[in-house]
Formats: structure tokens, C-alpha cells, sequence
């Protein structure tokens, strides 16, 4: 079974610009989760979508946002790129969103830099 | 609301030698408990979780840790490192009712010397 996809591997904006990174879940996962990884901040949670619908939210700006198809892909969205949005973004996906722990598979990321 | 502290953000190890990474952590209510490890341009795997049961967990690669309630504890450990376990590590905690929410701790970078 493939594991979790997230494009592209590698990206690079300028301030002001607005980016869209994809993750495609396992087959048959339908909960997609959104982190982003930085030196300073470490691994901080972004949201989490359920059957196209926002689960859970970090605390980031609303220049974060994201969505969830009916194939359960995943985007997530940043508006007004700053350079402090310079990170890896990473997707884990999972069978379920609630009740019981669900193993959450993680992708191997998205580096995004901003110029 | 929950979160995680390791200690030390390097760890040194001599191959062979035992690896201890310690994590402490906070939270109201039961707590999931995971470990993952993220090699160099990827992604994190699972290496090992605690959920409910014995408190001893196994892992993949030979690692394990011990979910101490009084201590708020969730160590790992490996009786004898290898030089493929170089790689940063990271504690992390959730809760049934915070769906997959993790938080991390600022994770841990261990270096194998030969």
C-alpha cells in the first residue's frame, strides 16, 4: 500500500505570494492532519480535517487554511507568504479522526522557502 | 492543555553503548504517549506508543520506553545503539479527546560516534 504523498517535495516563494501544498492520504485513511516543522518552533500542529471537515485547529493565523476533498486529499493553503512561514510542512494521515488512538502515518514533507 | 519536555536537544552515544532519551510530559487526562524518529529529509515514524495496558512498551528497532504515571515519564531507551539509530527524536502526547492532535517536545538529536 502506498504510503503518504505530499507535493511538491520542494518549493520556493517571495514575500507576498501565496502557496498551496497537497498531501494524498493512504488509501482508505479519512482524517488528514497538517503540521509545520521549524528550528525555532519545532513541530507545531496546524489543523486536522475529518470527511472534508475541520476537526481541530492550532493556533496559527488565518492566513492558514486548508480543505479536504471527498477522496479525502488534503490542501492547505498560505496566504501573504512571510518569511517566518519558511518550514517543512508535513501530512499525516489516519483511518479515523476521533475516539480511539489511530496511528497517524506521516509524509515525508514539503520544504517550503521564503524569500 | 498538554505538553512535552525533553531533555537535552543533543545526545552523544558511543556505538554499542546504551541510548536514554528522556521525556516528561503534562497533561489533565490520560494521555496517549508516542515516539517518533525523523531521519534526514523525511518524514516521522512511529517508533513505539502507549495507549492503555502494560506500561512497558517495544518498538521497532530494538527501542523501548516505560510510561511512569507518578513521574510523568515516558523514557526511551535502547540497550545497545547502532549507527543507523542517528537521527532526531521526538516525544510526543495526545488524548482520546483531541482527535489526532499531537504536540511535540522540541525533540532530541543523537549522534552515534564509531
Amino acid at each position: 500500500k502506498a504510503g503518504v504523498t505530499q507535493t511538491p517535495r520542494y518549493l520556493i516563494k517571495t514575500r507576498g505570494q501565496q502557496v498551496t501544498l497537497s498531501c494524498s492520504p493512504i488509501s482508505g485513511h479519512r482524517s488528514v492532519s497538517w503540521y509545520q516543522q521549524t528550528p525555532g518552533q519545532g513541530l507545531q500542529f496546524l489543523f486536522e480535517y475529518f470527511s472534508e471537515t475541520q476537526r481541530n485547529k492550532g493556533n496559527f493565523p488565518g492566513r492558514f487554511s486548508g480543505r479536504q476533498f471527498s477522496n479525502s486529499r488534503s490542501e492547505m493553503n498560505v496566504s501573504t507568504l512571510e518569511l517566518g512561514d519558511s518550514a517543512l510542512y508535513l501530512c499525516a494521515s489516519s483511518l479515523e479522526g476521533s475516539g480511539d488512538y489511530n496511528e497517524q502515518f506521516f509524509g515525508p514533507g514539503t520544504r517550503l522557502t521564503v524569500l | 492543555a498538554q505538553s512535552v519536555t525533553q531533555l537535552g536537544s543533543h545526545v552523544s552515544v558511543s556505538e554499542g553503548a546504551l541510548v536514554l532519551l528522556r521525556c516528561n510530559y503534562s497533561s489533565s487526562v490520560p494521555p496517549y504517549l508516542f515516539w517518533y524518529v525523523q531521519y534526514p529529509n523525511q518524514g516521522l515514524q512511529l517508533l513505539l506508543k502507549y495507549t492503555t495496558g502494560a506500561t512497558l512498551v517495544k518498538g521497532i528497532n530494538g527501542f523501548e520506553a516505560e510510561f511512569k504515571k507518578s513521574e510523568t515519564s515516558f523514557h526511551l531507551t535502547k540497550p545497545s545503539a547502532h549507527m543507523s539509530d542517528a537521527a532526531e527524536y521526538f516525544c510526543a502526547v495526545s488524548r482520546a479527546a483531541a482527535g489526532n492532535k499531537l504536540t511535540f517536545g522540541g525533540g532530541t538529536r543523537v549522534l552515534v560516534k564509531p
